[in-house]
């Protein structure tokens, strides 16, 4: 068990309002991660960081903000949510105490659906 | 742009059977590793190989590295209903941070 907690686990909201995930862990991984999963599609990273207040893109990042102001905690924001934005999150961490092989610890996931 | 193509999609065989997923790029990655998630559940890593050529056994679960570090394959020798689930590979780059590229997966369905 790595420490990682998601919330909310699961989120029904409208088209056009803000959204934000939390993911928090406990065991001072360096970098986090969040991921969205759709089918057919795999997991898809959005953003990364790796570090406090260091952040960047990933491959799907349009529509979506981060911040991280301290090791124990990423949010994810959807500044204003749309349909295509439906889908599981997934937030991941690696690199215990600064290093790391890429090797990621999952928290469970937050469904998310946008009607 | 998909990096990694797995395949099968999804399999369905009857318990005791063997089976081979495969994880293809045309990129090299300085390592890969294979996840496994059950339904409703972030996924879990399974192994990591790093060398090329390297094999890792897993209990009746095989891991293997192509030479040049651009696939890998997992069979599973007498396969059981626990082994079901969606089966992930990724690979790793390093290089300011490590990025996690994740294939598309493969549905295995193991009936009793």
């Amino acid at each position: 068990d790595a420490g990682i907690t998601q919330s909310p686990r699961h989120k029904v909201t409208e088209t056009g309002t803000p959204v934000t995930l939390r993911c928090h862990q406990t065991e001072n991984h360096r970098y986090m991660y969040w991921y969205r999963q759709d089918p057919g599609h795999g997991l898809r990273l959005i953003h990364y960081s790796y570090g406090v207040k260091d952040t960047d893109k990933g491959e799907v990042s349009d529509g979506y903000s981060v911040s991280r102001s301290k090791t124990e905690d990423f949010l994810l924001t959807l500044e204003s949510a749309t349909s295509s934005q439906t889908s599981v999150y997934f937030c991941a961490i690696s690199g215990r105490g600064g290093e790391g092989t890429g090797e990621l610890f999952f928290g469970e996931g937050s469904r998310l659906t946008v009607l | 742009t998909q990096l990694l193509e797995q395949s099968p999609q999804f399999l369905s065989i009857q318990e005791g059977e063997n089976l081979t997923v495969y994880c293809n790029s045309s990129s090299v990655f300085s390592s890969l590793q294979w996840y496994r998630q059950e339904p409703g559940e972030g996924p879990v890593l399974l192994v990591t190989v790093v060398t090329g050529g390297e094999v890792k056994k897993l209990k009746r679960l095989t891991f293997q590295f192509g030479d040049a570090r651009k696939d890998s394959s997992l069979h599973i020798t007498a396969a059981q209903p626990g082994d079901t689930g969606l089966y992930l590979c990724a690979g790793v780059r390093t290089g300011g941070y490590q990025k996690v590229t994740f294939g598309t997966g493969t549905k295995l369905q193991v009936i009793p």
